[in-house]
C-alpha cells in the first residue's frame, strides 16, 4: 500500500455532467499530481498541485480543473463531461514538486455514458 | 515535446527466461528516468529509477535498467522471469529542470506463462 487513497473507486457519470474526484496523499507529502489513464495508453499528466498552487498543466482543456487543501489533499473537477472523459484517473502524491518518487492511488474509473 | 516509445506492447515469456524491454524517450536534454509496474488489480509502483551516475541501476525484485544517453534508450532487464512479474510495465521520464510531469510511455503487458 502507498498510503494514497483515491474515491470513489469507480463512477458512472452522464454526458454533460460534472465530477469530482478526492486523492488523500501519503502523510509527510505536499505535492499531488493528477493523471488520466485511457485504455491501452500510458498515464497522461493533468495538472500538479503543490503546497495548494497549481504547478504544472498538461495539454488538458480549462474544464479540469484542481484544488488542493490545507492537509494536501485534492480534488479533481471535470466539467461538461465528454465521452471521452470515461478513463481511469490516477493521483500521485510526491514529497516535493520536483516528483522524483511518486506514490500512486488505485485510481477512480470515470464512465461517461 | 518530449515522449516517450515503448516499442513491446505484449511480451509473453515462459518462467526462467530472460526479458528486456525497450524504451526510448525523445528529447535531447537531461532526463530522469524510470520503470514503474502495475500488478494486476494493484496500483502503479516504482520499479527502478535513474538520476546520474552509474549508468546500470537495480531495482526491486531483480530487476535492472540501463541508460544508453547516446541511443536515448532505458531498457529494462531480468535475467530470469518468474509468474509472479506478469504484469504491465511503464517507462517514464521527467525532464531535469524543466517541469515536473512525469511522461509516460504506452506500457508493455508481460504475461509470464508456467
Amino acid at each position: 500500500e502507498t498510503g494514497v487513497t483515491q474515491s470513489p473507486t469507480h463512477l458512472i457519470k452522464t454526458r454533460g455532467q460534472q465530477v469530482t474526484l478526492r486523492c488523500s496523499s501519503q502523510s509527510g507529502h505536499n505535492t499531488v499530481s493528477w493523471y488520466q489513464q485511457a485504455l491501452g495508453q500510458g498515464p497522461q499528466f493533468i495538472f500538479q498541485y503543490y503546497r495548494e498552487e497549481e504547478n504544472g498543466r498538461g495539454n488538458f482543456p480549462p474544464r479540469f480543473s484542481g484544488l488542493q487543501f490545507p492537509n494536501y489533499s485534492s480534488e479533481l473537477n471535470v466539467n461538461a463531461l465528454e465521452l471521452d472523459d470515461s478513463a481511469l484517473y490516477l493521483c500521485a502524491s510526491s514529497l516535493d514538486s520536483t516528483n522524483t518518487e511518486a506514490f500512486f492511488g488505485q485510481g477512480t474509473r470515470l464512465t461517461v455514458v | 515535446a518530449q515522449s516517450v516509445s515503448q516499442h513491446n506492447h505484449h511480451v509473453i515469456l515462459s518462467e526462467a527466461a530472460s526479458l528486456e524491454l525497450g524504451c526510448n524517450y525523445s528529447y535531447g536534454g537531461t532526463v530522469n528516468l524510470f520503470w514503474y509496474v502495475q500488478y494486476p488489480g494493484q496500483h502503479l509502483q516504482l520499479l527502478l529509477k535513474y538520476f546520474s551516475g552509474d549508468p546500470l541501476v537495480k531495482g526491486i525484485k531483480g530487476f535492472e535498467a540501463e541508460f544508453i544517453k547516446s541511443k536515448f534508450s532505458f531498457n529494462l532487464r531480468k535475467p530470469s522471469v518468474q509468474w509472479s512479474d506478469t504484469a504491465e510495465y511503464f517507462c517514464a521520464v521527467i525532464l531535469t529542470g524543466g517541469g515536473n510531469k512525469l511522461t509516460f510511455g504506452t506500457g508493455t503487458q508481460l504475461k509470464v506463462e508456467l
